[in-house]
C-alpha cells in the first residue's frame, strides 16, 4: 500500500504563500487520486481539492479557487499543493490523502501551518 | 458545495449504541453511494472506518456500520467501548471529483 510523507510545519506571514509536499512511496503515483483536506483548530474536515496525476487537471473546491494551486511531479512521486494570499483564518493543518474507490486512505501525516505577524 | 450536517456532540455510555447523522443534499448523499466515515482521535491522523456507505475495511470492528436513507447518512457504533472515544467526520462524492465533509462530531463515552 502506498505511503505518504508531507513536508513539515511551517509559520507564515499574511499575504504570503506555502507550498506543501506530499511524497508518496510504495505504489506507482499514477495509479491514485491525490487529495488536501485542512482541519483549523477545533474544526471539522474540510475538503481543499484534488489531482490524478495521470490526467493533470486538478480539481478544486469552489471556495479555494484561484488560491490554491495543486500540482503533481511524478518522477518524484510528489504532490504539491500551494496556497496564497495566506490569512490567518488558514491557520490549520494540511493532509494529504489518496482516493480510491471512494475511500481516502491512507494519509499523510499531516502539515500544521500557522499564519501570523 | 456546503459542508454536510452532523451533530456536534453526541454521548453514550459504555456498552450502549449510538447513531451519528450526515446529512446533505440530492446533489451528495442522496444521489451517491460514496459516503465514508473516519474516526479520528485528538492530535491524529483520521482513520478511514466505513466506506460506500456500510462498507468496514479489514480491521475495524464489525461494532461499526453505515446507512443511508435518502440524503442523510448514518454511522452506528454498538457495543460502546471507551476507546471509541474520539471526533467521526462523514465525508460524501458530491459529482465531478468533488468532495465533501462533515462538520464532524464528537462522541463522549461516559
Amino acid at each position: 500500500q502506498v505511503h505518504l510523507l508531507q513536508s513539515g510545519a511551517a509559520v507564515k506571514n499574511p499575504g504570503s504563500s506555502v507550498k506543501v509536499s506530499c511524497k508518496a512511496s510504495g505504489g506507482t503515483l499514477s495509479n491514485y487520486a491525490f487529495n488536501w483536506v485542512r482541519q483549523a483548530p477545533g474544526q471539522g474536515l474540510e475538503w481543499m481539492g484534488g489531482i490524478i496525476p495521470i490526467f493533470g487537471t486538478p480539481n478544486h473546491a469552489q471556495r479555494f479557487q484561484g488560491r490554491v494551486t495543486i500540482s503533481a511531479d511524478e518522477s518524484t512521486s510528489t504532490v504539491y499543493m500551494e496556497v496564497s494570499n495566506l490569512r490567518s483564518e488558514d491557520t490549520a493543518v494540511y493532509y494529504c490523502a489518496t482516493e480510491g474507490e471512494g475511500r481516502f486512505d491512507p494519509w499523510g501525516q499531516g502539515t500544521p501551518v500557522t499564519v501570523s505577524s | 458545495q456546503s459542508a454536510l450536517t452532523q451533530p456536534a456532540s453526541v454521548s453514550g455510555s459504555p456498552g450502549q449504541s449510538i447513531t451519528i447523522s450526515c446529512t446533505g443534499t440530492s446533489s451528495d448523499v442522496g444521489s451517491y453511494n460514496l459516503v465514508s466515515w473516519y474516526q479520528q482521535h485528538p492530535g491524529k491522523v483520521p482513520k478511514l472506518i466505513i466506506y460506500d456507505v456500510s462498507q468496514r475495511p479489514s480491521g475495524v470492528s464489525n461494532r461499526f456500520s453505515g446507512s443511508k436513507s435518502g440524503n442523510t447518512a448514518s454511522l452506528t457504533i454498538s457495543g460502546l467501548q471507551v476507546e471509541d472515544e474520539a471526533d467521526y467526520h462523514c465525508c460524501s462524492y458530491a459529482s465531478s471529483n468533488i468532495w465533501v465533509f462533515g462538520g464532524g462530531t464528537r462522541l463522549t463515552v461516559l
